[in-house]
């Protein structure tokens, strides 16, 4: 089974400053997708960025990007330009790519501040 | 708007009620999944259905069941309920081909007091 590590609970950035978020996971298949998603007070679900584990190059989507590296199972996002609004719960989560049916599984998640 | 629509949004009951929270998936979405996050958890997964049909089995209860009805919409249902059960419930829906992400409800807010 396939499993999402993200070991740190909590970080805090200044406003304007980088910060960036790790997650490892471990699987054994070759094919799969990496989401980082956004959970804000509110407890809506949001998705941040996804990657393609065939994908090489990292994605990017804004102010946040990704550092994909595959022979080490690591996923990492980094947040540029941090707002206030960036503050809230990041969650890690890995998708199998076999008949695209299967389920998100999630890391327990880190909580993000935003100092102004 | 993710197009995903939970409903209630939220719920207070008692210990040992039973209830159903609804679920109606994003158009053209065959699979619905549920996902419980408890206060400052993480999510877990329930289970999921594809066209009516169960797919996947995760943590769930033998207290809770699911399913899917013909116009896709899915229902949770939650028995006996106990003090723990109190959580945020997700529906998610997504599709077999495109970019792989699941589609989020807003969640239904469960208190059992």
């Amino acid at each position: 089974a396939q499993t999402v590590t993200q070991s740190q609970p909590e970080m805090s950035v200044q406003e304007a400053e980088t910060v960036t978020l790790s997650c490892t996971y471990d699987t054994s298949e070759s094919d799969y997708y990496l989401f980082w998603y956004k959970q804000p007070p509110s407890r809506q679900m949001i998705l941040v960025i996804r990657q393609e584990a065939y994908k090489q190059q990292n994605a990017t989507e804004n102010r946040f990007s990704v550092n994909f590296q595959k022979a080490a199972k690591s996923f990492s996002l980094k947040i540029s330009d941090s707002q206030l609004g960036d503050a809230a719960m990041y969650f890690c989560a890995y998708r199998s790519y076999t008949g695209a049916n299967s389920k998100l599984t999630f890391g327990k998640g880190i909580t993000l501040s935003v100092r102004p | 708007d993710s197009g995903v629509t939970q409903t209630p949004k939220h719920l207070i009951t008692a210990t040992g009620q039973r209830v159903t929270l609804r679920c109606s998936p994003r158009s053209g979405d065959l699979s619905v999944y549920w996902y419980q996050q408890s206060l400052d958890q993480g999510l877990q997964f329930l289970i999921q259905y594809y066209n009516g049909e169960e797919r996947a089995k995760g943590n769930i209860l033998e207290r809770f069941s699911a399913q899917q009805f013909p116009d896709l919409h899915s229902e949770l249902n939650l028995s006996s309920l106990e003090l723990g059960d109190s959580a945020l419930y997700f529906c998610a829906s997504g599709r077999t081909s495109g970019t792989g992400e699941l589609f989020f409800g807003e969640g239904s807010r469960l208190t059992v007091l």
